[in-house]
């Protein structure tokens, strides 16, 4: 099983609103990360997580605050985002954090903000 | 640092036609290379790799070489199919630093 879930699918929120995006896996994979991909653009690295600790942090606005609360699960809080945050948010885990370490990616939430 | 320069497209063949995206790269060290596609309205779907110099990749019909010499990991296929149609990034991975191309897009016309 290579599957990362992301939920919810599909997300709409308002600029005051507080929601959280939420990502799972099952391969025991020790390394776990959120990317940010806008229109027609690559995915850009913002957070990596290796054994439940944050390792990167790629200058990420405190309105995003990731969240490792076990090995298999990975969530993003987002409070007062801008409009310009609407994107797709990638989750990807590995097996650990060497380079050569396969990342498989989630099928995305593609978030709104109004 | 790291990064990957991708030949953006778009690409538009015919069926049966033969494919090369280009890719080549700047890293310190030994990164690991790979070649993701993403379908629309989807995330991405790994499709190959490579991890060290003259690997070669290959799933589906596609193959990449690791060309550190040039450091090139050109993406090929010699017959596409319209079910190819879709957003090819070339990607690079050295430690946790993971660096994608802009992205291919490719159509594949009947």
């Amino acid at each position: 099983d290579t599957e990362v879930t992301q939920t919810p699918k599909h997300l709409v929120m308002g600029m005051t609103n507080k929601k959280s995006l939420k990502c799972e896996q099952h391969m025991g994979h020790r390394a776990m990360y959120w990317y940010k991909q806008k229109a027609k653009k690559p995915p850009e690295l913002m957070f990596v997580y290796s054994y439940e600790k944050l390792s990167i942090n790629e200058s990420v606005p405190s309105r995003f605050s990731p969240e490792c609360p076990n090995s298999s699960l990975l969530n993003l809080h987002l409070h007062a985002l801008q409009p310009e945050d609407s994107a797709l948010y990638l989750c990807a885990s590995s097996f650990g954090g060497q380079g050569t370490d396969t990342q498989y990616f989630g099928p995305g939430t593609r978030l709104t903000v109004l | 640092g790291n990064s990957v320069t991708q030949m953006e497209g778009p690409v538009t063949l015919s069926e049966e036609a033969f494919l090369t995206i280009n890719c080549t790269y700047t890293a310190t060290g030994y990164p690991s290379l790979f070649w993701y596609v993403q379908y629309p309205g989807e995330g991405l779907q790994l499709l190959l790799k490579a991890t060290k110099a003259d690997d070669k990749g290959s799933n589906k019909g596609f193959e990449a070489t690791y060309r550190k010499e040039t450091t090139s990991f050109h993406l090929e296929k010699g017959s596409v199919q319209v079910s190819d149609s879709a957003v090819y990034f070339c990607a690079l991975r050295n430690n946790n630093d993971m660096r994608f191309g802009a992205g291919t897009r490719l159509t594949v016309k009947p």
